[in-house]
């Protein structure tokens, strides 16, 4: 079964770096996957499609701050120089006949 | 700049009906394949269907397969999404969303800012 794995929370310092962690189910490593952010009362937005290899394609708008990367099953999204604005929720997400949504992780900007 | 504009949410009796609405606008909406992810209070996202750009491939999630409908006018840029036999438990914010890419079955690439549903009596 096609399913993504995150860690509920994370926190980081102002202006620090963070990465996150999405991992996919045992079988599916090579899938790509999408990160998405979620601010508080808001609706989400489409950060970047990150591939198996790293590559990835941002959407509009996406500061260079944000960047992934890839390691077999598990998929990254380092956040560089935080800002009190990045504190939201972060989701995954992949797709096969439907798609796939990650339970999210909770940043919190110390 | 691509728009979404959900409409159609409100408050519904259980085992009612509603019909969501979203209209589409700044790029093709034609060429793209569409989706409905919903939000419970306090929850995370959770894919609700899909249909391709002719219409011709749906999905749906399994908690809303027989009771939920997609559809989309591509004269009207408009997409829909035909809720019965509604349950509390499908009182959520519904986003529509597009596709990331031209064509096919990918990543959600926009966002609308989503219609509240609450189903209570």
């Amino acid at each position: 079964q096609l399913l993504l794995t995150q860690s509920p929370s994370a926190s980081a310092s102002l202006g620090a770096s963070v990465k996150l962690t999405c991992t996919l189910s045992s079988g599916h490593s090579t899938y790509a996957i999408a990160w998405h952010q979620q601010q508080p009362e808001k609706g989400p937005r489409f950060l970047m499609k990150l591939n198996s290899d790293g590559s990835h394609s941002k959407g509009d708008g996406i500061p260079d701050r944000f960047s992934g990367s890839s390691s077999g099953a598990e998929r990254y999204l380092t956040i560089s120089s935080l800002q009190s604005e990045d504190e939201a929720d972060y989701y995954c997400q992949t797709w096969g006949t439907g798609k796939v949504f990650g339970g999210g992780t909770k940043l919190t900007v110390l | 700049e691509v728009l979404l504009v959900e409409s159609g949410g409100g408050l519904v009796q259980p085992g009612g009906s509603l019909r969501l609405s979203c209209a589409a606008s700044g790029f093709t909406f034609s060429s793209y394949s569409m989706n409905w992810v919903r939000q419970a209070p306090g929850k995370g996202l959770e894919w609700v269907s899909y249909i391709s750009s002719s219409s011709s491939t749906i999905y749906y999630a399994d908690s809303v397969r027989g009771r939920f409908t997609i559809s989309r006018d591509n004269a009207k840029n408009s997409l829909y999404l035909q809720m019965n036999s509604l349950r509390a438990e499908d009182t959520a914010v519904y986003y529509c969303a597009r596709e990331h890419e031209y064509g096919g079955n990918s990543c959600v690439g926009y966002w609308g800012q989503g219609t509240l549903v609450t189903v209570s009596s």
